[in-house]
């Protein structure tokens, strides 16, 4: 079992829409979780942190913590084709000496 | 402010040479992290540095690889004798401070390739 788990995609939205990224981790120790977005060809730029149970929102993007299912996801409301990006979740694992721990990204395609 | 900056943005180079890779975090972050970035790898992390702390170097895929930071700030990657294996785009971050709690912020990254 990897350690932070995510579905590849592409999830495909139209435009407007809610897009919603799901990721689940394996240490129930880890404080916090971030979500990073990745154009292609481009460095991950972190979108939202989030560190206690509940949503957390900023603007078009919610990120929400269930730390007793072990899951961490991520709304996009009103989506745009600007979203169109790979989206990466890093969990801090406590037992990996508190490094961040990247899933393999959900491909996201918002659709005109 | 500026952001994380690394040089140069791309490498190529021959198998069996040594390249070195340069980051110069955000002022002020006293934690600086490589990571690297290939297809079918993911991202993965190489080895971090806090102030003057030993680095972590449980990362580092063999003893090819070694990094140093020079006054607190500006990082130095080098990967000697390099192998078609190490072309990947190579990732610097920076945080505050190493901690859970602190964001991590990247650099643009030095795409690597060896031939």
């Amino acid at each position: 079992q990897k350690e932070v788990e995510q579905n590849s995609g592409p999830l495909s939205v139209p435009e407007g829409a809610i897009a919603s990224l799901n990721c689940t981790y394996s240490d129930r120790g880890s404080q916090s979780f971030f979500w990073y977005r990745q154009y292609s060809g481009k460095s991950p730029e972190l979108i939202m942190s989030i560190y206690s149970n509940g949503d957390k929102e900023d603007g078009r993007f919610t990120a929400q913590l269930n730390k007793a299912s072990q899951y961490v996801s991520l709304l996009i409301r009103d989506s745009q084709p600007s979203d169109s990006a790979t989206y990466l979740c890093a969990v801090n694992i406590r037992n990996a000496g508190n490094m961040l721990t990247f899933g393999g990204g959900t491909r996201l395609m918002v659709k005109p | 402010g500026a952001g994380v900056s690394q040089s140069p943005s791309n490498k190529v180079t021959e198998k069996g040479k040594d390249v070195e890779l340069r980051c110069d975090p955000i002022s002020g972050h006293t934690a600086l992290y490589w990571y690297r970035q290939s297809l079918g790898q993911g991202l993965e992390f190489l080895i971090y540095f806090q102030g003057n702390s030993a680095p972590d170097k449980s990362g580092l895929p063999s003893d090819r690889f070694s990094a140093e930071r020079t006054g607190g700030s500006v990082s130095t990657l080098t990967i000697q004798r390099t192998q078609q294996e190490d072309s990947a785009v190579y990732l610097c971050a920076s945080s505050l401070r190493h901690s859970a709690i602190y964001e991590q912020y990247f650099g643009p990254g030095t795409r690597l390739t060896v031939t």
